[in-house]
């Protein structure tokens, strides 16, 4: 079975500055998805990014950025210019491509992220 | 569009009480999942079905735990009787097919048994 673990409880930054999330995983599939969601306060699982596993280049979506090193099964999200909107969880999750996973997310415990002014 | 609906939003019942939760995926989505997310950790999966059918249900206590998705449209999840450690949140999510879709997420249930 897979498993994500984010080992960062939680981080802070101060707005307009970069951040970095840290997130590794366990598998033993070649091909697989990888994606860091947000969870306001509200509740609403937002996806931030995607990166498919046999896709060399990383992964970008405006201020946010993926590093993935698959050999060493790491998943970090850089957040850069910082803002207050950005104070969420954000979880790092793990997709199979087949087996019989189906599609179900498997998660890592989440990092509390706080933007200060 | 909009997006994944679930009802309530808030519940508290006391323990050996029965609750039911409701979801209404994103229109022509086939794939409706239920996730249980504890304080402070990430969701874990409960079901998942694909149109009417259940796809994966490996990790739903089935002896208090049960869910239908009559007509392949929208979902009930119930619980009887509640425990202490069935508080939580209850997310569910919608794709339009399994592997290569984005899941969107509704607001969630966040239930409390005391």
């Amino acid at each position: 079975a897979q498993t994500v673990t984010q080992s960062q409880p939680e981080m802070s930054v101060q707005e307009a500055e970069t951040v970095t999330l840290s997130c590794t995983y366990d598998t033993s599939e070649s091909d697989y998805y990888l994606f860091w969601y947000k969870q306001p306060p509200s509740r609403q699982m937002i996806l931030v990014i995607r990166q498919e596993a046999y896709k060399q280049q990383n992964a970008t979506e405006n201020r946010f950025s993926v590093n993935f090193q698959k050999a060493a099964k790491s998943f970090s999200l850089k957040i850069s210019d910082s803002q207050l909107g950005d104070a969420a969880m954000y979880f790092c999750a793990y997709r199979s491509k087949g087996g019989t996973s189906y599609g179900k997310l498997t998660f890592g415990q989440g990092t509390i992220l706080t933007v200060h002014p | 569009e909009a997006g994944v609906a679930q009802s309530p939003r808030y519940k508290i019942i006391e323990k050996r009480q029965s609750v039911a939760f409701w979801c209404n995926p994103i229109s022509g989505h086939a794939t409706l999942y239920w996730y249980q997310q504890i304080l402070g950790q990430g969701p874990k999966l409960l079901i998942q079905f694909q149109n009417n059918g259940v796809v994966d249900d490996s990790q739903l206590p089935k002896d208090r735990f049960s869910a239908e998705r009559l007509k392949g449209v929208d979902s009930t999840l119930k619980i009887q009787p509640a425990k202490l450690e069935d508080s939580a949140v209850y997310l569910c999510a919608s794709s339009f097919g399994l592997v290569e879709y984005e899941q969107y997420f509704g607001p969630g249930t966040r239930l409390t048994v005391t």
